[in-house]
């Protein structure tokens, strides 16, 4: 069973572009999370997709933005690119209960790790 | 605002003791907590997760301890192994938004031979 692919692995981007980070789910999930993680925050939750529409968002500005297709792959973007936006990017999916965790967690993918020049 | 806190940044211990990993948290409205494993240069994998209706639970070498009223939970691994040498790092969600974890900063664990 394949797992949660992410693409691509590394991305170097200068300041003031844009970026669109892909993510396909293992098959049958049908729920993709997207988290940033740099040093010294952690694994901070950016928003998730579920059927379609995006049903939780953390705090991060308008200018990350996602969204998903009827296959459940997921595309993350972010415009006007910062210095602080370097980071790891990491998606997860699962099956989409909203109300529990599912008792196999969540699987993440590898992570594309954006770096801005 | 750090809701999931892991004061310890590193932590050594040789290979077949217990390790102990600890993790605290302030929002009380988490319900559920989980532990990753992260190597580099790979996504994090779980390992265990808890209810908070329980104050146990065990898997293999993997028994993750939840104290409510101290907010506190802890990882213990026993034995160590020196593939267990990586970041680990606490999750918690809160009810109605299980998909939305709250991590720990991590700790980075170095079991040694």
């Amino acid at each position: 069973k394949a797992g949660v692919t992410q693409t691509p692995r590394y991305l170097i981007k200068t300041r003031g572009q844009q970026v669109t980070l892909s993510c396909s789910p293992i098959s049958g999930h049908r729920s993709v999370s997207w988290y940033q993680q740099t040093p010294g925050q952690g694994l901070q939750f950016l928003f998730e997709y579920f059927s379609e529409t995006q049903r939780n968002k953390g705090n991060f500005p308008g200018r990350f933005s996602g969204r998903q297709f009827s296959n459940s792959r997921s595309e993350m973007n972010v415009s006007t690119l910062e210095l602080g936006d370097s980071a790891l990017y990491l998606c997860a999916s699962s099956l989409g209960t909203i109300d529990r965790v599912p008792n196999y967690g969540y699987t993440f993918g590898s992570g594309t790790r954006l770096t801005v020049v | 605002d750090q809701q999931v806190k892991q004061n310890s940044p590193s932590l050594s211990v040789q290979e077949g003791r217990i390790s102990i990993l600890n993790c605290d948290y302030t929002n009380s409205m988490f319900d559920y907590f989980l532990w990753y494993k992260k190597y580099p240069a790979e996504g994090p994998t779980f390992l265990i997760s808890i209810s908070s209706i329980k104050d146990k639970n065990e898997d293999g070498r993997f028994t993750v301890f939840l104290n409510k009223s101290a907010k506190h939970l802890s990882l213990h691994i026993v034995p160590s192994q020196p593939g267990d040498s990586a970041v680990y790092f606490c999750a918690a969600s809160e009810a109605g938004t299980a998909s939305k974890l709250t991590f720990g900063t991590g700790t980075r664990l170095q079991v040694t031979l």
